[in-house]
């Protein structure tokens, strides 16, 4: 089966700087790449996705970059506020498990982001 | 928010018993996942249901079965509940037009199994 790595497991910075999470895959069928993003308590938001084709996907302070030769892909944030402090997740998906259609994200294990004000 | 809701929100069993947990899918979509999120780790994929049939599963032993109803809402059963199936459990809907991409999750059911 998929795994999925996400380095770092915590990450600290101060409120303004940027923050990057990467996460490596082990996949090479994988074509779907999402992030999720899952404050205490609550469900798992889907925050910025991107597919096979495109290297780069940009929503206004978040943005996410694709490297499939070497099976990672990464999470940037930038001007960083308290309230995107939470756990984040990757979750690579293939299109199709043998003749089977479905969508199975493999969550990696998170990384706790904390902003400091 | 998304539209995705489920039921009931907290529930406490205990071990042996059997425990059915719901969830109504967002307007437009036609597949329902299920995912077990034990405390401090990601979700893990327990099947997904499209079109009323079981449409791929996870690693989950055959003690966790599901039901998909034609207004695609959908079921989690478990029988003979172990400590261990303590967890969240959380269902998410999405699109499948031959894959489904852009699942959006529900709050989740938190079950403790005693």
């Amino acid at each position: 089966g998929e795994n999925v790595e996400q380095h770092p497991s915590t990450l600290s910075v101060q409120e303004g700087d940027s923050a990057v999470i990467k996460c490596t895959y082990s996949d090479s069928a994988s074509n779907y790449f999402p992030w999720y993003k899952q404050e205490l308590g609550k469900r798992p938001q889907l925050i910025i996705d991107i597919r096979s084709n495109v290297g780069e996907k940009k929503d206004q302070r978040i943005a996410v970059t694709l490297n499939k030769t070497a099976k990672h892909f990464s999470l940037h944030i930038t001007e960083t506020q308290p309230e995107d402090s939470a756990v984040y997740f990757c979750a690579p998906q293939r299109e199709r498990d043998g003749g089977t259609s479905y969508g199975k994200l493999t969550f990696g294990q998170g990384t706790i982001l904390t902003v400091h004000p | 928010e998304t539209g995705v809701t489920q039921s009931p929100t907290h529930l406490i069993k205990t071990r042996g018993q059997q425990v059915t947990l719901r969830c109504s899918s967002q307007s437009g979509h036609n597949t329902v996942s299920w995912y077990q999120q034990a405390l401090g780790q990601g979700p893990q994929f327990i099947f997904q249901y499209y079109r009323e049939e079981e449409n791929g599963r996870g690693n989950f032993p055959p003690r966790f079965s599901g039901l998909q109803f034609p207004n695609y809402s959908s079921e989690l059963n478990v029988n003979a509940l172990e400590l261990d199936d303590s967890a969240l459990y959380l269902c998410a809907s999405s699109f499948n037009r031959g894959f489904s991409y852009e699942q959006y999750f529900g709050p989740g059911t938190r079950l403790t199994v005693t």
